[in-house]
C-alpha cells in the first residue's frame, strides 16, 4: 500500500541554520504531496503542497519540490527561527478519486535554539 | 470564520468504559475525516464521510470503533469497551469537497487517556 517515510527526529538546530527534513513516499498512483505542521499546543495545519511532479510548494520560507524520479518531497528552509519549532508531517493523498484521506509520515520534531 | 471544533478536549476514562468524541466541521464542508495520533504510530486515518454516502471505514482498527455523521454535519466517534492502547489524540478534519485539491482543516483534537 501507499506509505510515507520521513526522517526520525528530534532535530535540534540553532537559529539561522539551514533545515532539511527528508520525506520519501511509496505510491501506486500519482499522489499529491503535503507538509503539515503542528506548533506546540496547536492543531495540525497545512504548510505547503504540490500536486504534480516537479511542482514546488512554498510558504513561510519553507520549500519542497515534488521529485517523481526519487519519490521524494524534502522540506527545506534556508534560515530557521525559534518560532519554527514544531512537529512536521509529510503526507500524501489522491485527488480525482472519491476519498482523499491523508497518509502521513510519523512526524519530525524540530527544536530551534536561540 | 469558525474552524473545526472538537469536544471534549480531554477525556480520561477507565478501561472497559465506552466513550463518545464529537466533531463539528466547518459549515458547508461535505467531507469529514477522523484520524488518530498516537506515540509510535503517528497519524492514522480512521474513517471518512462524504455527504450522505456510506462512510469509508477502512481505517477503523477494530469493531469497537464506530462513527456516525448526522445531517451531513456533526460527527460522533464512539469507542466501546476502551482499552489502554486506545489512548491517543483523536483528530477530526473537514474539507470542502473530496477529489479536489481542497485543504483539509483539522480540529484541535480530543486527548483520550484510558486508565
Amino acid at each position: 500500500g501507499d506509505s510515507v517515510t520521513q526522517m526520525e527526529g528530534p532535530v535540534t538546530l540553532s537559529e539561522e541554520a539551514c533545515l532539511t527534513i527528508n520525506c520519501t513516499y511509496t505510491a501506486t498512483g500519482y499522489p499529491s504531496l503535503f507538509w503539515y505542521v503542528q506548533y506546540p499546543g496547536e492543531g495540525l495545519q497545512l504548510l505547503l503542497k504540490a500536486t504534480k511532479a516537479d511542482d514546488k510548494g512554498s510558504n513561510k520560507g519553507f520549500e519542497a519540490t515534488y521529485r517523481k524520479e526519487t519519490t521524494s518531497f524534502h522540506l527545506e528552509k534556508g534560515s530557521v527561527q525559534v518560532s519554527d519549532s514544531a512537529v512536521y508531517f509529510c503526507a500524501l493523498t489522491y485527488y480525482g478519486g472519491s476519498q482523499g484521506n491523508l497518509i502521513f509520515g510519523k512526524g519530525t520534531k524540530l527544536s530551534v535554539k536561540p | 470564520g469558525a474552524g473545526v471544533s472538537q469536544s471534549p478536549s480531554n477525556k480520561v476514562t477507565e478501561k472497559g468504559k465506552d466513550v463518545e468524541l464529537r466533531c463539528d466541521p466547518i459549515s458547508g464542508h461535505t467531507a469529514l475525516y477522523w484520524y488518530r495520533q498516537s506515540l509510535g504510530q503517528g497519524l492514522e486515518f480512521l474513517i471518512y464521510f462524504q455527504g450522505n454516502s456510506a462512510p469509508d471505514k477502512s481505517g477503523l482498527p477494530s469493531d469497537r470503533f464506530s462513527a456516525e455523521r448526522t445531517g451531513g454535519s456533526v460527527s460522533t466517534l464512539t469507542i466501546q469497551r476502551t482499552q489502554q492502547e486506545d489512548s491517543a489524540v483523536y483528530l477530526c478534519a473537514s474539507s470542502l469537497y473530496p477529489g479536489r485539491p481542497y485543504e483539509q482543516y483539522f480540529g484541535p483534537g480530543t486527548r483520550l487517556t484510558v486508565t
